[in-house]
């Protein structure tokens, strides 16, 4: 079974700091691994996946997360914060190569101060 | 990329009615698509699996016969939640499988009200 741990409902951090949000999962099955971002009363648009090969995973607007198999963690990170990265966050797992079911995390909601 | 979109993006119903909301692939075909209901402040939950031409799956505690879902082309899926509730209330997410079947990609939502 899949499961998608978040630490941290809310995360605040000031603007050019550096932007941390935790993910650890649980997969019985070699995980994919997303990070979406969602802002208010938008969809999901997708910030970068792992699947295969190189660990360290690069996205959009800067953003990276490396797989951590050893610790099961699939942490989002950006050096330098800015105002328009206010939103909320969501990790997810699915099961490998099968895309039909999406485990999503509770959410991290960042907010960046000026 | 793909696109998938949805409509209405927001909606407000009296309670007792039904409302229906679309997911359309735009520029691929999707044999799956995939519904997901977001409480407020709780994560993204999948609700069904929408399959072409054949009957939904639903997830555990998911009323089919209040979440009706349709998939009768290749573009096109429908929810609809019938005898609307107030605690139907939800954001309501549909996505689908690209061709290739390497990467999902989500609608816009659509925000349900019952009032």
């Amino acid at each position: 079974a899949q499961s998608v741990t978040q630490l941290g409902s809310h995360v605040s951090v000031s603007e050019g700091a550096l932007v941390l949000l935790r993910c650890n999962y649980s997969s019985s099955v070699p995980p994919y691994l997303f990070w979406y971002v969602q802002y208010p009363n938008q969809g999901l648009q997708l910030l970068l996946k792992y699947t295969t090969g190189a660990t360290l995973v690069k996205g959009i607007n800067g953003f990276e997360a490396e797989f951590k198999k050893s610790e099961t963690s699939f942490h989002l990170t950006k050096p330098s914060a800015h105002m328009s990265d206010a939103a909320e966050y969501f990790c997810a797992v699915t099961e490998g190569y099968n895309f039909n079911k999406f485990y999503f995390g509770s959410g991290t909601k960042l907010n960046v101060k000026p | 990329g793909a696109v998938v979109s949805q409509h209405p993006s927001w909606v407000i119903c009296k309670s007792g009615t039904s409302v229906k909301i679309e997911c359309r692939s735009l520029d691929f075909q999707a044999t799956t698509m995939f519904w997901y209901r977001q409480f407020p402040k709780q994560s993204l939950m999948l609700m069904a699996t929408s399959n072409e031409g054949s009957k939904a799956t639903y997830e555990q505690g998911v009323e089919k016969d209040k979440f009706l879902i349709n998939h009768a082309s290749l573009t096109l899926s429908t929810l609809t939640v019938t005898s609307a509730h107030p605690e139907d209330s939800s954001f309501y997410i549909c996505s689908a499988n690209g061709q290739s079947n390497t990467e999902a990609f989500f609608g816009q939502g659509t925000r349900l009200t019952v009032v």
